[in-house]
């Protein structure tokens, strides 16, 4: 079963801070790598994504950074502000290509 | 701008009662998804569609039923309710394989109970 596991469940950060969360997969034929955010009592929403052949990816505040030898990405928050808190959702696109093979992680709740 | 409207946003439903969640979006997307969240699990994909008159079987389809009439609308049908479908359900389109970036667009949810 294809699987995207994200950690930590949950984090805390200071007004300030940098708030890291970590995605690993396994399945090296994923091919799009989407951060959603989720407001509480709303749907989540496309935050930041990256393709495997790009390390890094800057949007303001928010990095992917994305190391394809570990299978591994992560979203980096700069400047965590208390807007920030949310729930955050890493996700991976299917080999067959096409939105409808999106796999999610569990999910962060960032505070 | 509507974007993708489900209702209803709460419902609590008797074990064995059947009933829709509807979902509609006004993008004119050939792609929509029905995915339940439940705390701590991410997001689980039931059912999705490719276009109208085309369904297919996610990750978690047991218990649910889906058609796609129109590009517009896309019911989740839900028979014999179960206390193991309380969930939130969550609807979400995409644009077709020519143009799209890869981005769902989500529903606010519709919160289930099944008591």
């Amino acid at each position: 079963q294809q699987q995207v596991k994200q950690s930590p469940q949950s984090l805390i950060v200071q007004k300030g801070g940098i708030s890291i969360i970590n995605c690993a997969y396994e399945n090296t034929a994923f091919d799009y790598f989407p951060w959603y955010q989720q407001f509480p009592g709303k749907g989540p929403a496309l935050l930041i994504a990256i393709r495997p052949d790009v390390s890094e990816k800057k949007e303001g505040r928010f990095t992917i950074s994305f190391n394809k030898s570990a299978k591994q990405f992560s979203l980096h928050i700069m400047d965590s502000q208390p807007g920030d808190s949310a729930t955050y959702f890493c996700a991976a696109r299917g080999p067959q290509g096409g939105s409808e093979k999106l796999v999610f992680g569990k999910g962060t709740k960032l505070t | 701008n509507a974007g993708v409207t489900q209702t209803p946003k709460f419902r609590i439903l008797k074990i064995g009662q059947s009933m829709t969640l509807q979902c509609a979006q006004d993008m004119n997307h050939n792609y929509m998804y029905w995915y339940r969240q439940d705390p701590g699990m991410g997001l689980k994909l039931i059912y999705y569609s490719v276009g109208a008159g085309i369904t297919d079987k996610g990750e978690v389809p047991n218990g649910y039923n889906v058609s796609r009439s129109t590009t517009e609308d896309f019911p989740l049908r839900l028979e014999l309710a179960a206390p193991s479908q309380t969930s939130v359900y969550f609807c979400a389109s995409s644009p077709s394989e020519g143009g799209h970036t890869g981005e769902l667009f989500f529903g606010e949810g519709s919160r289930l109970t099944v008591l």
